[in-house]
């Protein structure tokens, strides 16, 4: 059964902290890892995607990097602001063309 | 170009009764996934879907749920004398060929009473 975990569960962090969260996911059979953000009333929405080992991308004060040997990858955010609030999603394929599966989701909220 | 659509975006059902809920990908998007949220869990895979062939249905209950994603027109998911237990979020995503990345539509809730 292929099982994608998030961890924490969910997190409260103080305007302008910086946090990070990890998502696990078999090493075996990796295609790509994906990060989606998914606002409250709003659908999940592409963050990135990584498929080598060692990738490091970034997106403003949003980044990310892999681990396909170990099996995690790592979301950054640097100086949270309260429009970071949401769930934030991981997900992995094991082949082009092969279902996405999702994480359960790392809920944030950042407090004014 | 519009983005993924799907409608109803709220659909009352009473037990027994039919569920259609529809999907249509963006322009140019030759794949379409069909995830459910069940309250306080997160997205499901249930199946994904080409024009007209299903790559992989292993998330789809095996009674009274289908999908299609005909030659012409919207994606479908079907779900036959719904019960309570089918209340939930439906959300489809749609990709270009070539790359992974989803992007979904504003999903359906669905309410069986």
């Amino acid at each position: 059964i292929l099982n994608v975990e998030q961890s924490p569960q969910s997190l409260h962090v103080q305007e302008g902290d910086s946090t990070n969260f990890t998502c696990s996911f078999p090493s075996s059979n990796f295609y790509a890892l994906h990060w989606y953000r998914w606002e409250t009333a709003k659908s999940p929405e592409a963050l990135f995607v990584m498929t080598l080992n060692g990738d490091e991308k970034k997106k403003g004060r949003i980044s990310a990097t892999l681990n396909t040997k170990e099996g995690y990858s790592y979301l950054y955010i640097k100086g949270s602001q309260p429009e970071d609030s949401a769930t934030y999603l991981c997900a992995f394929n094991r082949a082009s063309y092969d279902k996405v599966i999702f994480g359960p989701g790392t809920s944030l909220s950042v407090i004014p | 170009n519009a983005g993924v659509m799907q409608n109803p975006r709220h659909l009352v059902r009473r037990r027994g009764q039919e569920a259609r809920l529809r999907c249509s990908p963006m322009k140019g998007h030759s794949h379409v996934y069909w995830y459910r949220q069940l309250p306080e869990e997160g997205l499901k895979f249930m199946v994904y879907l080409q024009k007209e062939n299903i790559i992989d249905e292993s998330g789809m209950p095996k009674e009274r749920f289908s999908a299609e994603f005909p030659k012409e027109g919207p994606s479908i998911l079907r779900i036959q004398q719904v019960v309570r237990g089918d209340s939930a979020a439906y959300f489809c995503a749609s990709s270009p060929p070539l790359t992974d990345t989803q992007y979904f539509g504003p999903g359906t809730r669905l309410t069986v009473l």
